[in-house]
């Protein structure tokens, strides 16, 4: 039983373009959602987070949107960069049962210059 | 500040060989956690520890996992014996207590058993 899923394994934008990840999730006890960006062989490093609270967050040219209702987040990054190309994680956490987060599969993200 | 350390960075054993897998978190960080991420998908927690103690170990294979972390630093995950299912990546990870903020993850050990 996923609890959150990210749909799309890839997503192809051009440079300068806005890319716009998404992440779905079942359990509605959580109440942080966090978006990681990993290379290859580098451990996830952590982007951008949202707490249940708010329904957006931005950081720059990367904004998270949270539509509890549909239990659904998503990740823009404007505008997208080559060096923006890795694999995006969305995770979650119910911090009231602890800090353990709780991943989606993961969106391969290629900028073509 | 340094970041989490993980070492070896590959490993590759035969099935039911033993492994084990280290992890040095960042200094002052109190809560560490396994994870084990297998090829397509995301990082699954295996173990949470908060100092030396357990916190959170219900999804770790306890027939063929141990883990420990003696003196609440650095931190030790085994296997044995090894199984072809158990080829991933682990992640070890560390936070401050009570909090998110500042959640790093190492660059992990690939292991592949053959």
């Amino acid at each position: 039983d996923q609890q959150v899923k990210q749909n799309s394994p890839s997503l192809s934008v051009q440079e300068g373009r806005i890319s716009i990840l998404n992440c779905d999730y079942t359990n509605s006890m959580f109440d942080y959602f966090l978006w990681y960006k990993k290379y290859p062989a580098e451990g996830p490093t952590f982007l951008i987070s949202i707490s249940s609270i708010k329904d957006k967050n931005e950081d720059g040219r990367f904004t998270v949107f949270l539509n509890k209702s549909a239990k659904h987040l998503s990740l823009h990054i404007v505008p997208s960069q080559p060096g923006d190309s890795a694999v995006y994680f969305c995770a979650a956490s119910d911090r009231r049962a602890g800090n353990m987060l709780t991943f989606g599969g993961g969106t391969r993200l290629m900028v073509k210059p | 500040e340094a970041g989490v350390a993980q070492s070896p960075r590959y490993k590759i054993i035969e099935k039911r060989q033993s492994v084990a897998f280290w992890c040095n978190p960042i200094s002052g960080h109190a809560t560490l956690y396994w994870y084990q991420q297998i090829l397509g998908q995301g990082p699954k927690l295996l173990i949470q520890f908060q100092n030396n103690g357990v916190v959170d170990d219900s999804q770790l294979p306890k027939d063929r996992f141990s883990a420990e972390r003696l003196k609440g630093v650095d931190s030790t995950l085994k296997i044995q014996p090894a199984k072809l299912e158990d080829s991933a990546v682990y992640l070890c990870a560390s936070s401050l207590v009570g909090g998110l903020d500042g959640y790093t993850f190492g660059s992990g050990t690939r292991l592949t058993v053959v």
